[in-house]
């Protein structure tokens, strides 16, 4: 089946690690998305690529990065955890052209423990 | 810019009851709504969707959501609830020009008593 897989599903790292968090898709989607979650929160959008083009939101801390090395696979990168990093991370694709509305598919998430 | 509310954040029903979960929305021209449902310690999965046409929208697990324009909402209903459907239910809007882009409610946590 299509999906969006995302690694690990669980990470424990310490105050200011730098900890790498990994999805990957198999439904050939030109969109990529990741998402910060926190308790009893809705998703907040970090930053998603549209194909090759990195679109950052104007509230994404510096701390978060992203890299698309190719269509299938993107990585947040925690450069320096903080304890206010910790959350559920999720990875979501879309597929159609920049400035449409279309559907998003989430992975399972990634909840990173910051000690 | 979209914005959505969820009024509800916690709802308890008892299972076998009938669902409704209310979603506003604020968006100047057509929107493109969403719901999706998140059990504990998962992922979003999409329930349904409306972009256009009908108004009366069919979803996955027995659920369907009604589109009123007049009264900006989009709510959620199932008939009959299981308790299987304990979880976080997040309604979205896109709009185009908003680029790929959803914006969430802040989400409706439901709870089923047996």
């Amino acid at each position: 089946d299509a999906m969006v897989i995302q690694n690990p599903r669980y990470q424990v790292t310490q105050f200011g690690k730098p900890v790498t968090l990994s999805c990957s898709q198999t439904l050939n989607h030109n969109v990529m998305y990741w998402y910060q979650q926190k308790s009893s929160q809705a998703p907040k959008l970090l930053f998603h690529y549209y194909d090759k083009d990195f679109n950052n939101e104007a509230d994404t801390p510096d701390n978060f990065q992203s890299r698309r090395p190719n269509t299938s696979f993107c990585f947040l990168d925690i450069r320096s955890p903080g304890l206010g990093d910790a959350a559920m991370y999720l990875c979501a694709t879309s597929s159609g052209p920049s400035g449409s509305v279309n559907t998003q598919y989430f992975g399972p998430g990634t909840r990173l423990t910051v000690l | 810019a979209q914005s959505v509310t969820q009024p509800d954040i916690h709802i308890t029903v008892s299972e076998g009851a009938s669902l409704e979960l209310r979603c506003n929305y604020s968006y100047g021209a057509t929107p493109y709504l969403f719901w999706y449902v998140q059990s504990p310690g998962q992922g979003l999965q999409l329930l349904l969707k409306y972009f256009s046409g009908d108004t009366l929208v069919q979803g996955i697990k027995g659920f369907e959501a009604e589109f009123k324009r007049s009264q900006s909402s989009f709510n959620l209903r199932k008939p009959s609830v299981h308790w299987s459907d304990a979880a976080e239910y997040f309604c979205a809007v896109g709009a185009l020009g908003a680029g790929n882009m959803l914006t969430f409610g802040g989400g409706t946590r439901l709870m089923v008593k047996p």
